[in-house]
């Protein structure tokens, strides 16, 4: 079965450069979530969307912005990177109706 | 504010014996999921196992299956025979019900299976 796909796999940037991140969901599902995972922590929620509207938003920092796309597809830009932003960056997916997300294989994220 | 305990950081335990993985949560809904997910050394989320709050009869997955304690709010995970490929982290996590249901995390319980 098709599974959530995420690029790029690898991402090594410098302080104060910006990087994208793109989530492409599972075919048909129309609710995308983006989650942060630090060094030995538990995923934390940055952000999602339904139907290409921004439907909740949690610990994200100014300097990252997100959207979806009408083929349900998302990106999620990080702007003036500090080292502390380091993590492992999933995205997931569900259908609107369903209870279950599926994740992504993530993108690991490394400030320099 | 909702939240997800897991008191456990570490566990070990035999190959094809069972251990059991605590979870308690903190929550005033009443529409909720409960969820169980593996993160092996690929880092990978992979879901185990899910309890819908409304419904009494605990949810099982081949070797894997809950204790869900509503009235407690405790989600144990149980896992029968273990083997070797069952070590990872294991996260417990909430979800409000409805459209817009981020999932909240515990701190995970690294489990090593050890042969």
């Amino acid at each position: 079965a098709a599974g959530v796909i995420q690029s790029p796999r690898h991402l090594i940037k410098e302080k104060r450069e910006t990087a994208t991140l793109k989530c492409y969901p599972i075919p048909r599902h129309d609710t995308v979530y983006w989650y942060q995972q630090g060094p030995g922590q538990d995923p934390q929620f940055l952000i999602s969307f339904y139907e290409k509207m921004q439907s909740d938003k949690g610990s994200i920092p100014d300097r990252f912005s997100a959207q979806q796309f009408s083929d349900y597809h998302s990106e999620l830009n990080m702007s003036s990177l500090e080292l502390g932003d380091s993590a492992l960056y999933f995205c997931a997916s569900k259908l609107r109706g369903a209870d279950t997300q599926y994740f992504g294989p993530g993108t690991r994220l490394t400030v320099l | 504010a909702q939240t997800v305990t897991q008191s456990q950081p570490e566990m070990s335990v035999q190959e094809a014996e069972t251990v059991t993985l605590s979870c308690t949560y903190d929550t005033s809904e009443n529409n909720y999921y409960l969820f169980w997910y593996k993160q092996p050394p690929s880092r990978q989320m992979i879901l185990v196992i899910r309890q819908e709050a409304y419904k009494q009869q605990n949810a099982t997955e081949n070797r894997f299956s809950v204790n869900f304690q509503k009235a407690a709010k405790s989600f144990s995970l149980k896992i029968s025979d273990s083997q070797l490929g069952d070590t990872a982290m294991y996260f417990c996590a909430w979800s409000r019900g409805g459209a817009t249901n981020k999932l909240i995390f515990g701190t995970g319980t690294l489990l090593a299976v050890q042969p």
